[in-house]
């Protein structure tokens, strides 16, 4: 049961346009959305999180905008780098038990490239 | 850098072996997951640490086991290790504050298993 999904496996803009990264989910009870950029043969890199009672969140190039009703969340970067060329996880976070953050729980990923 | 760190960075074992992965959390986080992360997939969540304790499990067997330190820094053992435990093993310290969530990984430590 995947309960993140990432539909795209990749995605191919020009440098100085918008990239924009998608993201769907099925359990309403996620209290948090994270996005990480990652390298190969590197950790995830974290880039922003939005809390579930938000519906924007913006952090320099990065915005995250979250649609609960539709339960879909997209990452936009603007404008788009050839640096930022990795792949993108989404992450739910649900938390349970006494810890302060939840288990996360990530889609497929998608890899963009951002041509020069 | 995120200030988490993992040992080793790369490790090679045979089918059947055990095997210790360490990771030491950023400052000021209490708590402390593993992940394991097979090639083209997303991390998959393992277990978590919250002041020394198992605070959740992902659905991955006994053989998996762990500890967090008073430091918080933890411990993530494989026993009987088999071929498919093969995968970038990371770990993530993580807070809440003001609000806002943030859990950082570490580099991950890569395991071969043959």
């Amino acid at each position: 049961d995947q309960q993140v999904k990432q539909n795209s496996p990749s995605l191919s803009v020009q440098e100085g346009r918008i990239s924009i990264l998608n993201c769907d989910y099925t359990n309403s009870m996620f209290d948090y959305f994270l996005w990480y950029k990652k390298y190969p043969a590197e950790g995830p890199t974290f880039l922003i999180s939005i809390s579930s009672i938000k519906d924007k969140n913006e952090d320099g190039r990065f915005t995250v905008f979250l649609n609960k009703s539709a339960k879909h969340l997209s990452l936009h970067i603007v404008p788009s780098q050839p640096g930022d060329s990795a792949v993108y996880f989404c992450a739910a976070s649900l938390i349970y038990g006494s810890g302060n953050t939840g288990k996360l729980i990530f889609g497929q990923g998608t890899t963009l490239q951002v041509k020069p | 850098e995120t200030g988490v760190t993992q040992s080793p960075t790369h490790l090679i074992k045979t089918r059947g072996q055990q095997v210790t992965l360490r990771c030491s959390s950023q400052s000021g986080h209490n708590t402390v997951s593993w992940y394991q992360q097979a090639l083209g997939q997303g991390p998959q969540f393992i277990f978590q640490y919250y002041r020394e304790e198992e605070n959740g499990r992902g659905n991955f067997p006994p053989r998996f086991s762990g500890l967090q330190f008073p430091n918080y820094s933890s411990e993530l053992n494989v026993n009987a290790l088999e071929l498919d435990d093969s995968a970038l093993y990371l770990c993530a310290s993580s807070s809440k504050q003001g609000g806002k969530i943030e859990q950082y990984f570490g580099p991950g430590t890569r395991l071969t298993v043959t």
